[in-house]
């Protein structure tokens, strides 16, 4: 069975920073990878699919790469509405969600 | 606009069942596989079944077959998840979302969530 590994589980950072969230899977998943961003109390919102195409209407500080095993969700500047909990979700054989990063505004 | 919309969620005994349904709306929901997606308490996603576009491709989690049922009604642009032999571990937050595919599928819309609770 396929296991997604997400990197850190919580990290803090300031507005205007770069902020940098992993996803490993333990075989290759090709680009069938998502990430999605929850806030308390709310539906996942999907950020990115296929691995590095941007959702319609998310900002273009969001961004995805990699392929196979390893892949990279980035911010590349903080703002004060991204917080909250970042999953990763394979979609090469059916469905598995990472355990999420939750991403704190120092 | 794209539209789900769950209900059906409360609290039930361990053992018990519960039907929980996802209204449909703004897309063609005969054309699209759809899913459920549920989160415990403080916890993170489990994806939990799915259900092909005409309903006659289903999948089910480990931790919930033959358990759970998933089904549609095109007619009504509803989805079903009837749930039995309700257990602890079974309450949380569930969605129903809509994907592209039966078995390879990012999720592009979620309903708001109906909270299932077992619990003597």
């Amino acid at each position: 069975d396929i296991q997604m590994t997400q990197s850190p589980s919580t990290l803090s950072a300031s507005v205007g920073d770069r902020v940098t969230i992993t996803c490993r899977a333990s075989q290759s998943i090709n680009s069938w990878l998502a990430w999605y961003q929850q806030k308390p109390g709310k539906a996942p919102k999907l950020l990115i699919y296929k691995a590095s195409t941007l959702e319609s209407g998310v900002p273009s500080r969001f961004s995805g790469s990699g392929s196979g095993t390893e892949f990279t969700l980035t911010i590349s500047s903080l703002q004060p509405d991204d917080f909250g909990t970042y999953y990763c979700q394979q979609y090469n054989h059916y469905s598995l969600f990472g355990g999420g990063t939750k991403v704190e505004i120092k | 606009e794209v539209q789900l919309v769950e209900s059906g969620g409360g609290l039930v005994q361990p053992g018990g069942s519960l039907r929980l349904s996802c209204a449909a709306s703004g897309f063609t929901f005969s054309t699209y596989a759809m899913h459920w997606v549920r989160q415990a308490p403080g916890k993170g996603l489990e994806y939990v079944s799915a259900i092909s576009s005409n309903g006659g491709t289903t999948y089910y989690a480990n931790s919930v077959k033959g358990r759970f049922t998933i089904s549609r009604d095109n007619s009504k642009n509803t989805l079903y998840l009837q749930m039995g032999s309700l257990r602890a571990e079974d309450m949380a937050v569930y969605y129903c979302a809509r994907g592209d595919d039966f078995d390879s599928s990012a999720y592009y819309d979620w309903g708001q969530g109906t909270l299932v609770s077992v619990s003597s």
